[in-house]
């Protein structure tokens, strides 16, 4: 079975760029996850979704970054116009229904220069 | 305070030795338990769920301590690949979880 899938699998852009990071779930999941992982802080939830409809977006750092789920099998990040501090590795996770263990895409690694 | 803590170690081991992490948590309402792996410039890999009798497998033991709000995993025998940094995690809302800082384990030969 195919797991999570996310694109690219690296990214390196200039500061000022726009940058959209791509997710495709497990297949039955209803629930998906965006987190961003820096040695300084850590792995942090960005935003989720459950059923397509964002939840909780409080991790979203500012309005330069948004995220859009506009079916149950595909799901983006942007951000608009990227800068250095944005350089994490984003990660894609997606969670079955009432079960919340969460199953975790290989990442995205964005350098921004 | 943080809602989910773990001892970042490092813990370096030698090899076939016992080796226990402790994660806590601050949210009482809290009500799914899980322990990730993740290797170095790998993804978060689910290890094992946590429950409130314990439970294990093979040489992983994870146990669930409500009245302390503390998690636990036991490794026995540890080996070579058990290197990582093992994340805590805590649902302290239906769907969303909230991952410790993780503790780094080294099994050394």
């Amino acid at each position: 079975d195919a797991g999570v899938i996310q694109s690219p699998r690296h990214e390196v852009t200039e500061m000022g760029q726009e940058v959209t990071l791509r997710c495709k779930p497990i297949s039955g999941h209803n629930s998906l996850f965006w987190y961003r992982q820096t040695m300084m802080r850590g792995l942090e939830l960005l935003i989720y979704f459950n059923n397509n409809v964002p939840i909780d977006d409080s991790g979203m750092p500012e309005d330069r970054f948004s995220a859009k789920m506009p079916n149950a099998s595909f799901s983006t990040l942007k951000i608009q116009p990227s800068e250095p501090r944005d350089s994490a590795v984003y990660f894609c996770a997606s969670s079955s229904p009432l079960r919340y263990e969460q199953y975790f895409g290989p990442g995205t690694r964005l350098t921004v220069t | 305070r943080k809602e989910v803590e773990q001892d970042p170690g490092p813990f370096n081991v030698p090899e076939g030795a016992t080796v226990a992490f402790n994660c806590t948590y601050s949210n009482s309402a809290s009500q799914s338990f899980f322990w990730y792996r993740q290797d170095c410039r790998k993804e978060p890999k689910l290890l094992m769920s946590v429950y409130s009798s314990g439970n294990e497998d093979g040489r992983f033991t994870a146990q669930l301590n409500r009245a302390s709000q503390y998690i636990s995993l036991l490794i026995r025998d540890s080996k070579l690949s058990d290197s990582a940094t093992y994340l805590c995690v805590v649902n302290t809302n239906a769907g969303k979880s909230t991952f410790g800082d993780g503790t780094t384990l080294t099994v050394k030969p």
